[in-house]
């Protein structure tokens, strides 16, 4: 069964600065999704990444993805009070049964404070 | 419209009651997903239609159950909730080929059972 664990839960920084959300997932996957919720609102697809080493980059976030170490991470840059918003990250297992039901991870809830 | 649309977003019904939440994807998908999203669980698949497959979770009551008459049309139809049952219920859908696409999502229902 796949497992998926993002830490931290929260995370208050101030605005201007840097910080990285982890996403760890228990077995082979093949594919790695972050998702934005607004409160009251639905999901946000931002990155889909596909391959050991992806790479992907929008505005103030970068996400990549080591397969070989089963881990993702969200990084952001400089950030402002509009990045506040929960982050999910999501695995697909590898194909084979279930291989289209995607796993979340808890979310981390993220606060930009001035 | 565009994307994946649920109706109602909100709804308030008692425990004897029966309601559907509906959803309807313009999206040409072949893969439609419940999702539950309450305040302490992480996001819970709930069912799976893939290619005219149903697939479901297990852990979920026989109160709740899904329809889908064709690719773009899912419905929940729910029965004697309880309260614990009040949640966000997403609806999503994904292309289902060689790959599988990131899901999107829909609005949300915010069910509350009193």
């Amino acid at each position: 069964e796949l497992k998926v664990e993002q830490n931290p839960l929260f995370l208050s920084m101030q605005e201007g600065k840097n910080y990285t959300i982890y996403c760890n997932y228990s077995t082979t996957s093949d594919r790695l999704y972050w998702y934005r919720q607004d409160p009251g609102k639905s999901l946000e697809s931002l990155f889909v990444l596909l391959s050991n080493g992806a790479v992907k980059q929008e505005g103030r976030l970068m996400a990549s993805l080591d397969t070989k170490a089963r881990l993702s991470t969200l990084h952001i840059t400089a950030a402002v009070h509009d990045l506040s918003a929960t982050y999910f990250c999501a695995a697909l297992p590898s194909a084979g049964a279930g291989s289209y039901q995607l796993t979340f991870g808890k979310g981390t809830k993220l606060s930009v404070i001035p | 419209e565009t994307g994946v649309t649920q109706t109602p977003r909100h709804l308030v019904m008692g425990m004897t009651n029966k309601k559907s939440l509906k959803c309807e994807q313009h999206l040409g998908h072949n893969a439609m997903y419940w999702y539950k999203q309450s305040a302490k669980k992480p996001l819970e698949l709930m069912f799976v239609y893939s290619l005219e497959e149903r697939v479901e979770n297990n852990s979920v009551p026989s109160r709740f159950s899904p329809e889908c008459p064709n690719s773009s049309h899912l419905f929940l139809h729910l029965h004697t909730l309880q309260p614990e049952d009040s949640a966000l219920y997403l609806c999503a859908s994904s292309q289902v080929s060689m790959g599988v696409t990131e899901a999107f999502f829909g609005q949300g229902t915010r069910l509350t059972v009193v």
